[in-house]
């Protein structure tokens, strides 16, 4: 079975501060990794994937992301925080080769930015 | 326009009613599905299609119905709403041709149960 667990509900950081956002994961097979952002009174949107190419994910926007199979983490990083990042991420798995269908999205966590 | 329309994007309604939620898509996917989502729970998956003739339960079925009318078109059905049934759905589609499939969310309908 596969899950996905987000640490903290909400994170609030200052305009131009890192931003983290926490990630793990349960597989018992080869996963493929998600970032997913909602916009306010928007459907979710593909922020990055991560399908075994790279462990480093450069997604839209300027997020990234590392896969550690050690810590079997996939956390969700922005060097600067802007206004505009404001939103729901949520972090989803599924197993390599297999359909949308099997995609196991975590709880979400909310992004507020400070002025 | 968007890719992925759902219509009402608001619905108020009451127990024991009966409603449907719309889903129609300009992507050419075969591939569509049902979410809802909960605070704190994510998005869990009701129901979804790999082609219209092909229909099938996710993880949370129980009260819904679906049908897929034609390749563009999924609707959703709750034969007699209830309260727990209130939350904001989802159609997303999915392009089967590429190896990991990325979803395409419409922007949701929010639904009440009173």
């Amino acid at each position: 079975a596969q899950s996905v667990t987000q640490l903290g509900s909400h994170v609030s950081v200052s305009e131009g501060a890192l931003v983290l956002l926490r990630c793990n994961y349960s597989s018992s097979v080869p996963p493929y990794l998600f970032w997913y952002v909602q916009y306010p009174n928007q459907g979710l949107q593909l922020l990055l994937k991560y399908t075994s190419a790279a462990t480093l994910v450069k997604g839209i926007n300027g997020f990234e992301a590392e896969f550690k199979k050690s810590e079997t983490s996939f956390h969700l990083t922005k060097p600067s925080a802007h206004m505009s990042d404001a939103a729901e991420y949520f972090c989803a798995v599924s197993q390599q080769y297999s359909s949308a269908s099997k995609i196991i999205f975590g709880s979400g966590t909310r992004l507020s930015i400070r002025p | 326009d968007a890719d992925v329309t759902q219509t009402p994007r608001n619905r108020i309604t009451k127990t024991g009613k009966r409603i449907m939620l719309e889903c129609s898509q300009t992507k050419g996917h075969d591939r569509m599905y049902w979410y809802r989502q909960d605070p704190g729970l994510g998005l869990r998956l009701i129901y979804y299609s790999f082609d219209v003739k092909d229909i099938n339960k996710g993880e949370i079925s129980d009260g819904y119905s679906v049908s897929r009318q034609a390749q563009a078109k999924f609707s959703l059905s709750l034969e007699s709403a209830i309260p727990n049934q209130t939350a904001l759905y989802f159609c997303a589609t999915s392009d089967a041709g590429t190896r990991e499939e990325k979803l395409f969310f419409g922007s949701g309908t929010q639904l009440s149960v009173l």
